[in-house]
């Protein structure tokens, strides 16, 4: 069975400094890889996506996450941080089916502070 | 921009009582989940939907949960005899054919 492992459970960064948060799979095959944003109080909303070509991929808010095979990993970037992206943050991989219906599975969560 | 809705937000319910979670999917979207987070805790698939029938469900999905698609719209996780457990936020997903799930804003279910 695949799992997700977020080594962070918290990550504390200054605003306007550069973040990276951490993601690695254990997965037989390539598997989809997302990473979604958590307000508090609030759903969960999908920052970006990998499902094949360019390993690294640009989603919502400035962030990036670059795709590393041969790490099994998927890391979340973004170079300069507000005080809006606190909140808590997950990965979340789904089996390459070419197709829907397979559930996610996340990651148990980093939660990140800023720091004014 | 289009978006998974639930009704209702919060929902209060006593120990051994039957609840119903709705949810209103993307209207283009052909797959529906249920998930749920414990307080603190990670989000845990319970089950997908596909043409009017479970794909694939998790072991939590035992048989005191059910879902069902009611008519063209509604996405319904009905929770038959409820537990102190199941206390939890409830979240619904949509997705169209290449597995990429937009979250509703959840439901969060209290058992007293």
């Amino acid at each position: 069975a695949q799992s997700v492992t977020q080594p962070d459970i918290h990550i504390t960064v200054s605003e306007g400094a550069s973040l990276e948060l951490r993601c690695n799979y254990s997965y037989g095959a390539t598997p989809y890889l997302f990473w979604y944003v958590q307000s508090p109080g609030q759903g969960l909303q999908l920052l970006l996506k990998y499902f094949s070509g360019d390993t690294l991929v640009q989603g919502i808010k400035g962030f990036e996450a670059e795709f590393k095979r041969s790490q099994s990993s998927f890391n979340l970037r973004k170079p300069s941080v507000h005080w809006s992206d606190a909140a808590e943050y997950f990965c979340a991989v789904v089996p390459y089916s070419g197709g829907g219906a397979d559930g996610l599975t996340f990651g148990k969560g980093t939660h990140l502070i800023i720091q004014p | 921009e289009p978006e998974v809705t639930q009704t209702p937000s919060h929902q209060v319910t006593q120990m051994g009582q039957e609840v119903i979670l709705r949810c209103v999917p993307i209207s283009n979207h052909l797959y529906f989940y249920w998930y749920r987070q414990i307080l603190g805790q990670k989000v845990e698939f319970l089950v997908s939907f596909y043409n009017n029938e479970i794909s694939e469900k998790s072991e939590i999905f035992d048989d005191q949960f059910s879902v069902e698609r009611p008519d063209g719209s509604n996405f319904t996780l009905k929770i038959r005899s409820t537990k102190l457990e199941d206390s939890a936020m409830y979240f619904c997903a949509s997705s169209g054919i290449y597995n990429e799930q937009f979250f509703g804003p959840g439901t969060r279910l209290t058992v007293l």
